[in-house]
């Protein structure tokens, strides 16, 4: 099975700051990787698919790279709305999540 | 607009199985792949298995081969999911999402199965 590493598992940043996460897979997945938002009590939202592809309607404040097994995940931008979960998931061999990264407003 | 609508709550006693139904609209059902995907309780997302909706074929994750079935009705429309001898740490919410290409741009609201005796 493939193991997703994503890291931190938890950040606090100010209205406005960049933010970055990064997900390590265990193994070669090329692009085969998205990210999805999670908001408590809601069900996930993708924003990024194929590590760098946004989806429609998602703000580009939003953005995301990588390949192989390093990819990275930024909020150029933090919003008050940005608060929640977000998670990597890859696709290259069945599916797998990260662990995820809880975002909260220093 | 694409839905996923699935069934409600569940409160089940250890041993016994759980069936959650994911009803799919606004899209041709058979075009697409059905994952379940399942969160307990302030916990992380854990893929649980994916079906094709257009001939039934297959894949669940490694830990619950043998307790995990899914299913679909073409008729309706509708895929199922269900879980046998449960335990208390499948308590957890239980989505269901359309499988894009590997992405899941739709998801069901989820449904809550609580297992407790």
């Amino acid at each position: 099975d493939i193991q997703m590493t994503q890291s931190p598992s938890s950040l606090s940043a100010s209205v406005g700051d960049r933010v970055t996460i990064t997900c390590q897979a265990s193994q070669d997945i090329s692009n085969y990787l998205n990210w999805y938002q999670q908001k408590p009590g809601k069900a996930p939202k993708l924003l990024i698919y194929d590590a760098s592809n946004l989806e429609t309607g998602v703000p580009s404040r939003f953005s995301g790279s990588g390949s192989g097994t390093d990819f990275t995940f930024t909020i150029s931008s933090l919003q008050p709305e940005d608060i929640a979960t977000y998670y990597c998931q890859q696709y290259d061999n069945l599916f797998t999540f990260g662990g995820g990264t809880k975002v909260e407003i220093k | 607009q694409v839905q996923l609508v699935q069934s409600g709550a569940e409160v089940k006693k250890p041993g016994a199985s759980v069936k959650v139904s994911c009803k799919a609209s606004g899209y041709t059902f058979t075009s697409y792949g059905i994952s379940w995907v399942r969160q307990a309780p302030g916990q992380g997302l854990e893929w649980m298995g994916w079906i094709s909706a257009y001939n039934g074929n297959t894949n669940y994750a490694q830990k619950l081969q043998g307790r995990v079935t899914m299913t679909t009705d073409t008729s309706t429309s509708t895929a199922y999911m269900e879980l046998r001898s449960l335990r208390s740490d499948d308590t957890a919410v239980y989505y269901c999402a359309r499988d894009s290409g590997g992405s899941y741009s739709s998801w069901g609201q989820g449904t809550l199965v609580t297992v407790s005796s």
